[in-house]
């Protein structure tokens, strides 16, 4: 099955600073990454996800990279707010996805 | 609006009784999924079903039941609540359509076991 190790583990920025979370995956036949991102108490949502055929998307400040020879994509947030501080998680997969053990982000004021 | 919802929110129970979490969802998704939360583990996945009458083990599936019997409902029961099962479990689906594979999670129930 689909193995996504996900890294830092924690992260600490200075507001208005980039941060960038990368992860690995093991299934080359994953087609489909999603990132999560998930407040304290709160359920993972949904931020951002790229499809295989796709290296690259942005949403505002949010994009996400995927190099699919190196297996391994990206989170970057830019200009970075303490709204952001959350643990965001990535995940990888075909038919079963697969979740990361998860980024706590901490943006400082 | 289309929804997911887990009940109960919040429960405290006894080690070696039989617990059920239920997990409800209106977008008439096929595809359910039960996530167990711990720190330092992410997201692991305990069960999962693409459809009625469909149940699959996920990776920590040991002391855990699901079934499906119709559409919107995926129950997790746990068959004899142990400590180590005390965690905050994620019910989720995913479905065809414009969704595509977008997984949408429940609010969470958080179980504690005495």
């Amino acid at each position: 099955g689909e193995n996504v190790e996900q890294h830092p583990s924690t992260l600490s920025v200075q507001e208005g600073d980039s941060a960038v979370i990368k992860c690995t995956y093991s299934d080359s036949a994953s087609n489909y990454f999603p990132w999560y991102k998930q407040e304290l108490g709160k359920r993972p949502q949904l931020i951002i996800d790229i499809r295989s055929n796709v290296g690259e998307k942005k949403d505002q400040r949010i994009a996400v990279t995927l190099n699919k020879t190196a297996k391994h994509f990206s989170l970057h947030i830019t200009e970075t707010q303490p709204e952001d501080s959350a643990v965001y998680f990535c995940a990888g997969g075909y038919q079963k996805v697969t979740f990361g053990t998860g980024t706590k982000l901490q943006v400082i004021p | 609006d289309a929804e997911i919802t887990q009940s109960p929110r919040h429960k405290i129970t006894e080690t070696g009784r039989q617990v059920t979490l239920a997990c409800h969802q209106t977008w008439n998704h096929n595809n359910m999924f039960w996530y167990r939360q711990d720190l330092g583990h992410g997201l692991r996945l305990i069960h999962y079903s693409y459809g009625v009458q469909d149940t699959n083990k996920g990776e920590v599936s040991d002391g855990y039941s699901v079934s499906r019997s119709n559409t919107e409902d995926l129950p997790l029961t746990l068959e004899s609540a142990a400590s180590s099962q005390t965690s905050v479990y994620f019910c989720a689906s995913r479905g065809p359509g414009r969704s595509g594979n977008t997984i949408y999670f429940g609010e969470g129930s958080w179980l504690t076991v005495v």
